[in-house]
């Protein structure tokens, strides 16, 4: 199946790490992706790798890949009120043209 | 304008209208896409345009009706809906359909839609 599983929902506190997972279905995915949905806006491209890579860092975002387990993480560091959102990763699929699987996404709330 | 813009951002309609959903792309893109986004549940991709040809109707409904007549613009054209549907439609662009394999795509900012 089409299937990209994320847990609900996050609350850490500010100044603290938050790992986001997610667990995809397709081992051939060329690129995985997270985006970022802010309250009344469209999701917003966060960061991407690469699937020959296992690590990406890009400022405080972390993103680790494990292929084996199909499992792909975000990790941002020093969280702060700002990054309350929704986080959605996506695999993505060739049927033809790159079709984006999104999960379900990550309500993440940063309390101060 | 700068970005994916659509119009209206909230509709509210009876189950006997008619009515559209527009967005346009100021990016240069030739693709484009239509996705539904409820509460609790993945998004739904609905339709791919790919220089302007459709690619894509993922088993929707026949009550939605896309259309692009050209490479900046995407309509959703909506008749005889039902309050299931009542939900966010967002579009989004990307540069072109992933041919290479990447495929970033830029979303509009959605259409909030309440169906009675």
């Amino acid at each position: 199946g089409e299937d990209v599983e994320q847990s609900l929902f996050l609350s850490v506190r500010e100044g603290d790490s938050s790992v986001i997972n997610c667990t995809y279905t397709d081992s051939s995915s060329t690129y995985l992706y997270w985006y970022k949905q802010e309250p009344g806006a469209g999701l917003q491209l966060l960061t991407y790798i690469f699937s020959n890579m296992d690590m990406k860092q890009d400022q405080r975002l972390t993103v680790l890949l494990n292929k084996k387990d199909k499992h792909l993480s975000l990790r941002i560091a020093d969280t702060q009120t700002g990054d309350s959102a929704i986080y959605f990763c996506a695999e993505s699929l060739n049927t033809g043209f790159q079709k984006l699987v999104f999960g379900t996404g990550t309500r993440l709330l940063v309390s101060p | 304008e700068t970005g994916v813009t659509q119009t209206p951002r909230h509709l509210v309609m009876g189950m006997t209208n008619k009515k559209s959903l527009k967005c346009e792309q100021h990016l240069g893109h030739n693709a484009m896409y239509w996705y539904k986004q409820s509460a609790k549940k993945p998004l739904e991709l609905m339709f791919v345009y790919s220089l302007e040809e459709r690619v894509e109707n993922n088993s929707v409904p026949s009550r939605f009706s896309p259309e692009c007549p050209n490479s900046s613009h995407l309509f959703l054209h909506l008749h005889t809906l039902q309050p299931e549907d009542s939900a966010l439609y967002l579009c989004a662009s990307s540069q072109d359909s992933g041919t290479r394999g990447y495929n970033e795509q830029f979303f509009g900012p959605g259409t909030r839609l309440t169906v009675l």
